[in-house]
């Protein structure tokens, strides 16, 4: 299994400009987020997905689409970047989202927004 | 709402040494406790995960207990060794929105 696996590595984006963070995942998870880590602020969460077509928002979820048309995959969307987006992005994935389900993170993706 | 905080932030530890990571939750009503290890630039790697009626988990020389009355949870590293150097993070929550601490970044001198 490759486990989670997130595109790009890193990526510099001008102000206004969107993109899509790519998650992937070969466990059949069901439970599939996204967090963003800072200085400072830890790792927080933006959107998670309990299966397929289903998605709710976290705790910073603003700027920030998600949808999950497949188990395996779970694209993040920033719809207009901004310089307070700039962070490293991880993505997480688990069986269900019953507790005693342990947590699976990706390498993560390296947003700079100048 | 539940906040996680680990002491200390930092650690310097020659190599060889028993150590104890902490980790303090204010909501004792929690699913599972879970610790992570993330190497710089990395992603996190999970270590051990304590589901709420467990009192340890452990995992070769990594031991960690909770002890959800009291709102803390220890990660017993034994016989540390420079690789174990990294930012180890702690994190809990109800229905896999996970909530963590700070983290505490370890060196462990040869």
């Amino acid at each position: 299994n490759a486990g989670v696996t997130q595109t790009p590595k890193f990526q510099v984006l001008k102000t206004g400009q969107s993109m899509t963070l790519q998650c992937a995942q070969d466990m059949n998870h069901e439970y599939m987020s996204w967090y963003r880590q800072d200085p400072g602020m830890g790792l927080r969460l933006i959107h998670y997905s309990v299966g397929a077509g289903i998605t709710d928002q976290g705790e910073v979820p603003n700027g920030y689409n998600v949808s999950r048309s497949t188990t395996e995959d779970f694209p993040l969307r920033l719809l207009s970047a901004a310089p307070s987006q700039t962070s490293v992005y991880f993505c997480a994935s688990s069986y269900s989202n019953r507790g005693y389900n342990e947590q699976f993170f990706g390498p993560g993706t390296r947003l700079t927004v100048l | 709402k539940q906040e996680v905080t680990q002491i200390p932030a930092a650690l310097s530890v020659p190599e060889g040494e028993n150590l104890v990571l902490n980790c303090s939750f204010t909501d004792s009503a929690i699913y599972n406790l879970q610790w992570f290890r993330q190497d710089p630039g990395k992603g996190l790697t999970s270590l051990l995960l304590i589901q709420s009626s467990q009192r340890e988990q452990t995992s070769g020389r990594l031991n960690a207990s909770l002890d959800k009355s009291s709102g803390r949870s220890t990660l017993y590293i034994a016989a540390s060794q420079p690789g174990d150097s990294a930012t180890y993070l702690c994190a809990t929550g109800n229905t896999g929105k996970l909530i963590f601490g700070q983290g505490t970044t370890l060196q462990v001198k040869p």
